[in-house]
């Protein structure tokens, strides 16, 4: 168990609809991440926070967006969904986002789009 | 560009010795991590290399060779546990306070009795 929860398990909706992937990190972590795992696909960095700053951005896309709150914890917000959003999303957390961390990951989001 | 290559299947006898290779072509580089996937489960971290040269952690060894932007990952006695994917990942830290990890697909490792 690396500390890190992420909620739901699984997520099971239709195309067009929006959803809310939930994550908080071990405890004392201020750097959140969030990845998508496709079928038979590497990790693809999406986005990386801060104490509640965005850090840095990879693929994600503009139908995507993330925030992280006072108390840390980070929410992925995915709208107007298509099948191929279907994947596992997984949250990451390090204590500071820089040089010398390890990112631990949570157990995943399992998202199906419909 | 940024371009990381793993073999995508490898298998071995339980007992065994494997070693999982992978190369890296990356604009920023500060450092190479090798994580564990069972398949559906987070990935789980295995050894995290910066400097030239081999590390030991047990059963698992990591090297790296930055000139070359090669990595293996050295896996002993292997047991039926280990099967799983074994990831590679290059830390992308073109600026100080950033930490983007770059992952290769992954190699699929098979132990057989």
């Amino acid at each position: 168990d690396s500390g890190v929860t992420q909620t739901p398990k699984h997520l099971i909706t239709a195309t067009g609809q929006r959803v809310t992937l939930r994550c908080s990190p071990r405890s004392g972590d201020l750097s959140v991440y969030w990845y998508q795992q496709s079928l038979d696909q590497g990790l693809q960095f999406l986005i990386q926070y801060y104490n509640g700053e965005e850090r840095a951005k990879g693929n994600i896309l503009e139908r995507f967006s993330a925030q992280q709150f006072p108390d840390l914890h980070s929410e992925l917000n995915l709208s107007s969904l298509e099948l191929g959003d279907s994947a596992l999303y997984f949250c990451a957390s390090s204590a500071l986002g820089g040089a010398g961390d390890t990112q631990y990951f949570g157990p995943g989001t399992r998202l199906t789009v419909l | 560009g940024q371009n990381i290559d793993q073999p995508t299947e490898m298998t071995a006898t339980e007992g065994a010795i494997v070693q999982i290779n992978c190369t890296y072509q990356t604009s920023g580089f500060n450092g190479l991590f090798w994580y564990q996937q069972h398949a559906g489960e987070a990935p789980t971290f295995l050894s995290y290399n910066v400097l030239d040269g081999l590390e030991e952690k047990g059963r698992f060894s990591s090297f790296l060779s930055r000139s070359k932007g090669y990595s293996y990952l050295l896996l002993k006695e292997l047991q039926m546990k280990d099967s799983a994917s074994y990831l590679c990942a290059v830390r992308d830290l073109r600026s100080y306070n950033t930490d983007k990890l770059i992952f290769g697909t992954g190699t699929r490792l098979q132990v057989f009795p």
